[in-house]
Parts: structure tokens; sequence; C-alpha cells
């Protein structure tokens, strides 16, 4: 069974601009969930989509933003980029029935 | 308020040394859901177990054993005999559920270096 994928591996973006990063989630598996990892910052929770739909959002201004497509693939926006934006960028799924999630590789994202 | 914490920073042990490492939590919720994920320096997350509030067994997996206490608020990691390849990043999180959001709150982690 395929894992969790994420792309791109890694992102070199110049301050102002926007960077799209995309997951796709196990198979079977109807939400995503998007966290960043800063340096020494641990994860922090962005973006849970269920079903299509945003169902919570982390402490995150309103340039991060996403979606979810109806294959549950979801992208992660983020517009605007800062330099404090550089970081790992942490996709997980989750199935139906289950508490546990899933993560992929990340994507890590320099913003410069 | 932080909602998990991980005190231990860094830990170095010697290869077969056992090591423990301690997660605190707090919530106010009767159901909810307690994790560890292990996190190599490849920088993905593998999830290593889930305890629900309501089973307070202890549990053994090979090497890798977890003593969830609820009196203490605490789920420990132990690692038995260590070995070079557990040198990694160790984090405890813990979530109340989809209807409260399902957000998982993850601890800052615990860096754990196995010297050969």
């Amino acid at each position: 069974e395929a894992g969790v994928t994420q792309s791109p591996t890694h992102l070199i973006k110049t301050r102002g601009q926007q960077a799209t990063l995309r997951c796709s989630p196990i198979s079977g598996h109807t939400s995503v969930y998007w966290y960043q990892q800063a340096l020494g910052l641990g994860l922090q929770f962005l973006l849970w989509y269920d079903e299509g739909e945003e169902r919570n959002r982390g402490n995150f201004p309103p340039r991060f933003s996403g979606r979810q497509f109806p294959n549950y693939s979801s992208e992660l926006n983020v517009n605007a980029l800062e330099l404090e934006d550089s970081a790992l960028y942490l996709c997980a799924s989750q199935g139906p029935s289950s508490y546990e999630q899933y993560f992929g590789p990340g994507t890590r994202l320099t913003v410069t | 308020a932080q909602k998990v914490t991980q005190a231990q920073t860094e830990i170095s042990v010697v290869e077969k040394e056992d090591v423990t490492l301690d997660c605190v939590y707090e919530t106010r919720d009767t159901t909810y859901y307690l994790f560890w994920y292990k996190q190599p320096p490849s920088g993905e997350l593998v999830f290593l177990i889930r305890r629900n509030s309501f089973d307070e067994q202890n549990e053994i997996s090979g090497r890798y054993s977890w003593n969830f206490q609820k009196s203490t608020s605490s789920f420990n990691f132990t690692i038995t005999a260590s070995q070079v390849v557990d040198s990694a990043v160790y984090f405890c999180a813990l979530s109340e559920g989809r209807n409260t959001g399902n957000q998982f709150y993850f601890g800052t982690g615990t860096s754990l270096t196995v010297i050969p």
C-alpha cells in the first residue's frame, strides 16, 4: 500500500511569491492535515480537510490556504511568502474511522 | 497552555542502555487519544503507537514499551537495549477527537542520540 506522498520535495521561492504544495493521501483516507515544522519550533497545525471541506484551522494568517479535491488529494497555498515561512511542511492523512495520522515525507520550503 | 509537554529536549545514551522518554499531557476531555511518533533524520514522521483514554493497559512491542498513567497524565515511552537506529526525534501527541476539530497537539519533541 502506497503511503502519503508529497510534492515537490524541495521548493525555493523569493519573498512575496506564492508557493503551492501538494499531497496525496493513503488510498481510502478521506482526511488530510497540514503542519508546519519550522526549525526549533516543533509541529504547528495548519489545516484539516475532510470530505472536500475545511474542518479546522490553526493559528495562521489567511495567506495560508488550501483545498481538497474530489480524489481527496490536497493542495496548500502560501501567498505573499515571508522569510519566516521557511520550514518543512508535512501532510498527514487519516482514515474515516481511525484516529492516527500517517505522515508524508514533507516539502522543504525555503524563502529567500 | 501547552497541552503536551516533553521536558527532555535532548538525550544521549550509549548503545544497549535503556532510555525513557517522558510525556505529560493536559486535557479536560474524558475521551482522548495519545500517540508517539518517530522522526528520523530523513524527516518523515513514523507512527509508533496510539492509546485511548479508556485503555490504561501498558503495551510492549519488541524493545519498545509504553506506560500510560491517567493519574499523573503521563504517557512515557521506554526503549530497551537501545540501538544506533533508534537515534531520532520522538514526538508525543494528543488528540481530543473529531468533535473538537480533530486537532493533534504535538509536544516539542525529544532528540535521542544513541552512541555506538
